[in-house]
């Protein structure tokens, strides 16, 4: 059973177009996360929810809109995409603060 | 703000070849402290972790204590096989929020 799964694996796109990510979790955390990996390999938290409710926007554009149906889903909707959003876009979950972070398998996102 | 910091890659060792990549930590308060792997085109994986001064976290042949006084948290192994190749990172998470920060990566090649 996949723990933290997201879809789709790869998403090539043009720019301007609006696309997004689903992400679904099957451990029963409270905390949901959405990070960027860039080119280099560096990790950037995006947004963090607890129990639905959204703690954490680390200044993203409002060009990204995080959705959180229900504890189990947190979903990634981006409209009106540039090429700088190419990237691989981590869901991951957690128990709560003070604990690590269960990520899926990524969401490669070429916008061309 | 909290932060973490690890040796710049890549690092190239041949195979059972001893690994360190340090990595230290700035906090506020008394975080958790991790490492995860992350394996070519696939998502993050937590290697160890520790949750408070002096405890060492070990897997799969890593080891990684939490040094308070130094702030630190370096990864070790004595023996080193190709199957290692990956980008490690040092992270860690805080009571006061909801998030993991992880430092910048360091990747790792073993060649036989």
């Amino acid at each position: 059973d996949t723990a933290v799964s997201q879809t789709p694996k790869y998403l090539v796109t043009q720019m301007g177009n609006d696309k997004s990510i689903k992400c679904e979790q099957n451990l029963g955390h409270d905390t949901m996360y959405w990070y960027k990996q860039d080119s280099k390999k560096f990790l950037k938290i995006m947004f963090s929810y607890n129990n639905k409710e959204l703690i954490i926007n680390e200044t993203v554009p409002n060009r990204f809109s995080p959705k959180s149906p229900d504890k189990a889903h947190l979903n990634l909707h981006i409209n009106s995409l540039e090429l700088g959003d190419s990237a691989v876009y981590f869901c991951a979950s957690s128990r709560g603060v003070n604990t690590e972070a269960f990520f899926g398998q990524g969401t490669r996102l070429t916008v061309v | 703000g909290d932060s973490v910091t690890q040796m710049e890659g890549p690092v190239t060792l041949s195979e059972e070849a001893f690994l360190t990549i340090n990595c230290t930590y700035t906090a506020t308060g008394y975080p958790s402290l991790f490492w995860y792997v992350q394996y070519p085109g696939e998502g993050l994986q937590l290697l160890l972790k520790a949750t408070k001064a002096d405890d060492k976290g070990s897997n799969k042949g890593f080891e990684a204590t939490y040094r308070k006084e130094t702030t630190s948290f370096h990864l070790e192994k004595g023996s080193v096989q190709v199957s290692d190749s990956a980008v490690y990172f040092c992270a860690l998470s805080e009571t006061s929020y909801d998030k993991v920060i992880f430092g910048p990566g360091t990747s790792l090649s073993v060649i036989p």
